[in-house]
Formats: structure tokens, sequence, C-alpha cells
């Protein structure tokens, strides 16, 4: 059964670059019949959408974060990673890791456990 | 949020509740729905995908509906456990981006 495990730090000062891991076990990031994903989830508000990831490197990221994000896949270690950089308070969230079959129609059917990153000096 | 749902909504166990999701024709109207439950403290799960298909792992308890620009979950045989968070989502065609609904509090009285 694959398994998503999400990683990095839990706090990051304003203006610099937060970035996250996710760990693929049980499954294989290379598997050409899925994509990967991050979302975001504010405290107390709702899911964010940040960018989907296939295993050749192709991504496709949310227009409304495009110029801060880049999302990377290392297939020799089963993990996909998310950068965002010039981080203010507002990217406080906790940010989950996501598997998208391609035959679900951008529905995410495996998520991570979440993890909370915090954006203060 | 693009996709809007009621901030809450209520029922007793037992019985049956619907909660709706209103888009346009830039997402829902031409694009699949999907609808996830966030248990307080947890991940959010996958209930619904292409409108009204269910993972295998889902109860049949649960079902999803598409008409024009909206989207519908319904839940039958309310269990307490079945309290949570509830958020549809889908592709928008305009933003180029996949979006959310605000997420609808399901209370079980």
């Amino acid at each position: 059964q694959v398994q998503l495990q999400e990683s990095g730090p839990g706090l990051v000062k304003p203006s610099e670059t937060l970035s996250l891991t996710c760990t693929v076990s049980g499954g294989s990031v290379s598997s050409g019949n899925h994509y990967w994903s991050w979302i975001r989830q504010p405290p107390g508000k709702g899911l964010e959408w940040i960018a989907y990831l296939y295993y050749s490197g192709s991504t496709t990221y949310n227009p409304s974060l495009k110029s801060r994000v880049t999302i990377s896949v290392d297939t020799s270690k089963s993990q996909f990673s998310l950068k965002l950089s010039s981080v203010t308070t507002a990217d406080t969230a906790v940010y989950y890791c996501a598997r998208v079959p391609d035959s679900y129609y951008y529905a995410m059917d495996v998520w991570g456990q979440g993890t909370t990153v915090t954006v203060s000096s | 949020s693009v996709l809007t749902q009621p901030p809450s909504v209520s029922a007793a166990p037992g019985q049956r509740v619907t909660i709706s999701c209103s888009g346009s024709r830039s997402n829902i109207g031409n694009n699949y729905v999907s609808w996830y439950q966030q248990l307080p403290g947890a991940a959010p799960k996958l209930l619904i995908y292409d409108n009204n298909k269910r993972p295998s792992e889902i109860p049949d308890r649960f079902s999803g509906s598409k008409s024009g620009t909206s989207a519908t979950l319904g839940i039958t045989g309310l269990q307490t456990g079945d309290e949570a968070d509830y958020y549809c989502g889908t592709w928008d065609s305009s933003l180029s981006a996949v979006v959310f609904g605000g997420g609808t509090k399901l209370t079980v009285l």
C-alpha cells in the first residue's frame, strides 16, 4: 500500500525559501499511472492546490503561486519536492503531498499526513 | 473560494444529508468533481471522484452527483464518526488550476 510522508523544516523566516520533500513508500514515484501533487491548508481555512508533477519532470503550477514555486522529482530516492520562495506569514499552513491517478481526473487518492510550516521571524 | 459550499450542515444519526457545491461553466460545468472528507486533525480522504465514483474502500453510504454547474455529496445512515469537514474540488479551465470549495462542516446531532 502506497504511503506518502512529508518532511522539512517546521519554521521558516520571512523572505526565505520553504523546502519540503515527500517520500513515496510502498510504490514508485516513477509510476507512469500517477501524477504527484502538493496542496496546502492555512490554519482554520480550506485547501489550496499548489502544483502537479509527473515523474518525467513535467509540471503544472497554480498560477497564483507559479512565480514562487518549483517542484521536482528524484526517482532514485522515490521523492518529490516543493520549494516556495520569498515566503510571508500568509504561507503559514499545513502542507500535504498527494498522489493523483491519471484515470481519476485531478482527484487525489492518497495523501501524506501533512507537515506544519510556520513562517515567522 | 471559486466553488461555493454551505459553511455547515447538520442532521441526526441515521438520517441522510446532502452537501452542495456550486461553480460555473469553467469548472464544474465542464469537468469532473471530487469530494474529500477531513476528520479533525487528519489529512483529507478521497470519497468521490469523477462526479460519482467511489474508491473501493469507501462505503456506499457516500454518493456523488452533478447537474450543470453544481454538484452534490450525499451521505445516508449518518454516524457520529461522519462528523468532519467536506470539500469539493475540480479543475478550472479558465484559471488552469485545481480549485476547491471552502468546505462544509457536518455535525451529527
